[in-house]
């Protein structure tokens, strides 16, 4: 079955810096790969989808890029912010909507 | 526009007791779900429903756990009885249909404490 890897340690960075952190899969490669966003005491938020003829995706200070070969996304928070420590999670579809998350990777900036 | 809402918030109660949790998803959604995460671990899938049927139910732990979602609306999901391996936060998902779908909204969760 698919399983996902994310960096278990806390990312600490200073503001302004470029957060990356990574996702790696170890099965199939899904048609599209998910990250999110989940602070204490809510749900998971939605960020970002990269399908997987998609080499790179951004949005405002965020990118993602997707290599099917390396089986491994990886997500980029640039000129970070105090407000971007949070819990980010990868998720990938099992089969239709269903999805699987990683355990997610706490980055922590300080001002 | 509201979101995915779930009731209650918290709840705790003692092993072999019932307990219903309730999601209300985005009006229009057809698409709801149920995730748990467990102490420690990853969030992990419970199950599908589009509209009033279960579309997916693979994740569903064992027999003690029923969920329904009549008339297509909101869902319940009730754990009966209790075991102390149950407790976690639930957290329920709506979604609309199409490709659209693959953007889940995520409720706040419902923190489950079995003593």
């Amino acid at each position: 079955s698919q399983k996902i890897e994310q960096n278990s340690e806390a990312l600490n960075i200073q503001e302004g810096k470029t957060a990356t952190l990574t996702c790696n899969y170890t099965n199939y490669s899904p048609a599209y790969l998910q990250w999110y966003r989940q602070d204490p005491g809510r749900g998971p938020v939605f960020l970002l989808l990269i399908r997987e003829n998609e080499k790179e995706k951004r949005k405002e200070r965020l990118k993602v890029t997707f290599d099917t070969t390396l089986k491994q996304s990886l997500f980029h928070i640039t000129a970070s912010q105090p407000a971007d420590s949070a819990t980010y999670l990868c998720a990938l579809p099992d089969s239709s909507y269903k999805l699987i998350f990683g355990s997610g990777t706490r980055l922590l900036v300080r001002p | 526009e509201a979101g995915v809402t779930q009731f209650p918030s918290h709840s705790v109660i003692e092993k072999g007791q019932t307990v219903t949790l309730r999601c209300d998803p985005i009006s229009g959604h057809d698409n709801l779900y149920w995730y748990r995460r467990v102490m420690g671990k990853e969030i992990k899938f419970l199950l599908h429903f589009v509209k009033e049927s279960k579309q997916d139910e693979s994740g569903m732990p064992n027999n003690r756990f029923l969920a329904e979602r009549t008339g297509g609306t909101y869902s319940t999901l009730k754990v009966q009885p209790a075991e102390l391996e149950d407790s976690g936060v639930y957290f329920c998902a709506s979604s609309a249909s199409g490709l659209a779908g693959h953007e889940q909204f995520f409720g706040p969760g419902t923190r489950l404490t079995v003593l």
